[in-house]
């Protein structure tokens, strides 16, 4: 069976600290994968998705980026963390070409 | 106008109610609708996910589409105190456009 794994599951980090959140999963091969971010009280916003090696395709300009080194790793990064960037961070997999997402454990990030 | 509206609640109900969640959207080219229970702190897990309109049940769960009023409905029969939980909607179109989530408490 698929499984994904997110880490760390909480971090609190200081302004304009670099941030580097990673996201794998296993049981499966070629998924495509996605970043989203939920504010307190609020829906999904998605951030990234790739739907394969070094392919990122960003949903929404800001402070952060990511990456995808292996078929089954990716990478969400900042340079230097806003207080606004605060939230939980989810990362998503999905069979490809199939519409259901499944979502990992989450990460809570503080930026303080 | 949101793309995907959803009444954030929080709804309270006694255990065994019956509990009707609700979202309505705005584009009517989306075919695929998935609903997704979050409990705290944890990530969205699928709950169920209907194709186009009418009816999908499992268990004690039935999803229900209406595309000519882009409504959109979960229903919970005999709600549980597990049950407890924020549900999401979220239409597919291109990508899953998810709603702010509404949540849910059953009370023993």
């Amino acid at each position: 069976s698929q499984t994904i794994h997110q880490w760390p599951a909480t971090l609190v980090q200081p302004v304009g600290s670099p941030l580097s959140l990673e996201c794998t999963v296993e049981g499966t091969s070629n998924p495509n994968l996605y970043w989203y971010r939920q504010a307190a009280g609020r829906g999904l916003q998605l951030l990234f998705y790739s739907v394969g090696i070094g392919q990122i395709s960003s949903e929404v300009p800001q402070n952060l980026s990511a990456s995808r080194p292996q078929d089954r790793q990716f990478i969400l990064s900042s340079k230097k963390l806003l207080l606004s960037d605060s939230g939980f961070y989810l990362c998503a997999w999905s069979p490809g070409g199939r519409e259901t997402q499944y979502f990992g454990p989450g990460t809570r990030l503080l930026v303080l | 106008q949101k793309e995907v509206e959803q009444d954030p609640g929080p709804l309270s109900v006694p255990e065994g109610a019956i509990v009707s969640l609700n979202c309505t959207y705005s584009n009517s080219a989306f075919q695929y609708f998935m609903w997704y229970r979050q409990y705290s702190r944890k990530g969205p897990e699928l709950l169920m996910y209907t194709y186009s309109s009418g009816n999908k049940e499992d268990g004690r769960f039935t999803a229900q589409v209406d595309k000519s009023s882009k409504y959109i409905s979960l229903f919970i029969r005999d709600s549980q105190p597990s049950d407890s939980a924020t549900y999401l909607c979220a239409p597919l179109g291109g990508k899953l456009i998810f709603g702010q989530g509404t949540e849910l408490s059953v009370k023993p």
